[in-house]
């Protein structure tokens, strides 16, 4: 069965560049979450969708941030303009979004803003 | 709000137990999970409990839970290289979609 799938897996860009995130999460799921990983800060919530609908998007860093959810098997999240802080590993992850069931995750995007 | 904390280091020399702590605040939390990332990977679901349960144990792993106490842990048995990674402790609420992750306690295992 196919996970979650992210691409790209790697990302290196100039500070200024729009950036585009990708992900298809497992079929039948209902929910997809977007994580951003650092060293500093872990690993956090930007924000979430059930049944292709923004529900919490209060862990969106910024204006810069915007997440799309056109249809139950795609999702993106953009940054523009991008910055050099902007730069950690991307997770998305998906659920049935049935009550308390687990979140699959993706492998992630690395993204280093120069 | 929730608040899940885990120390952040561990080492253990292989063939022994470790055990992976953590706390969390939430009184009404229905679900804590455990995460593994090993380098240059997502997290990938280990086990998860329902909050009615004190212990599960499938294979190497053990998880206990102390409800009273907010307390969870994973003891895995038998520790080999391949189980160095980072092991997140995660909980959910009643109804709720969302998890919230700890730090995660990153795994040393000692040839």
């Amino acid at each position: 069965d196919a996970g979650v799938i992210q691409s790209p897996r790697h990302e290196v860009t100039e500070m200024g560049q729009e950036v585009t995130l990708r992900c298809k999460p497992i079929s039948g799921h209902n929910s997809l979450f977007w994580y951003r990983q650092t060293m500093m800060r872990g690993l956090e919530l930007l924000i979430y969708f059930n049944n292709n609908v923004p529900i919490d998007d209060s862990g969106m860093p910024e204006d810069r941030f915007s997440a799309k959810m056109p249809n139950a098997s795609f999702s993106t999240l953009k940054i523009q303009p991008s910055e050099p802080r902007d730069s950690a590993v991307y997770f998305c992850a998906s659920s049935s979004g049935r009550d308390n069931q687990p979140q699959h995750f993706g492998d992630g995007t690395r993204l280093s803003i120069l | 709000g929730e608040d899940v904390e885990q120390s952040l280091f561990l080492s253990v020399r292989e063939g022994d137990s470790s055990v992976i702590n953590c706390t969390y605040t939430d009184s009404s939390s229905t679900y804590l999970y455990w995460y593994k990332q090993e380098p240059g990977a997502g997290l990938q679901l280990l086990t998860y409990i329902f909050s009615n349960m004190d212990m599960k144990q499938d294979q190497r792993l053990t998880v206990l839970l102390n409800k009273k106490d907010k307390h969870l842990s994973l003891r895995i048995a038998d520790t080999q290289t391949g189980d160095s990674a980072i092991y997140f402790c995660a909980e959910s609420s009643p109804g709720a979609n969302n998890l919230f992750f700890g730090t995660g306690t990153r795994l040393t295992v000692i040839p």
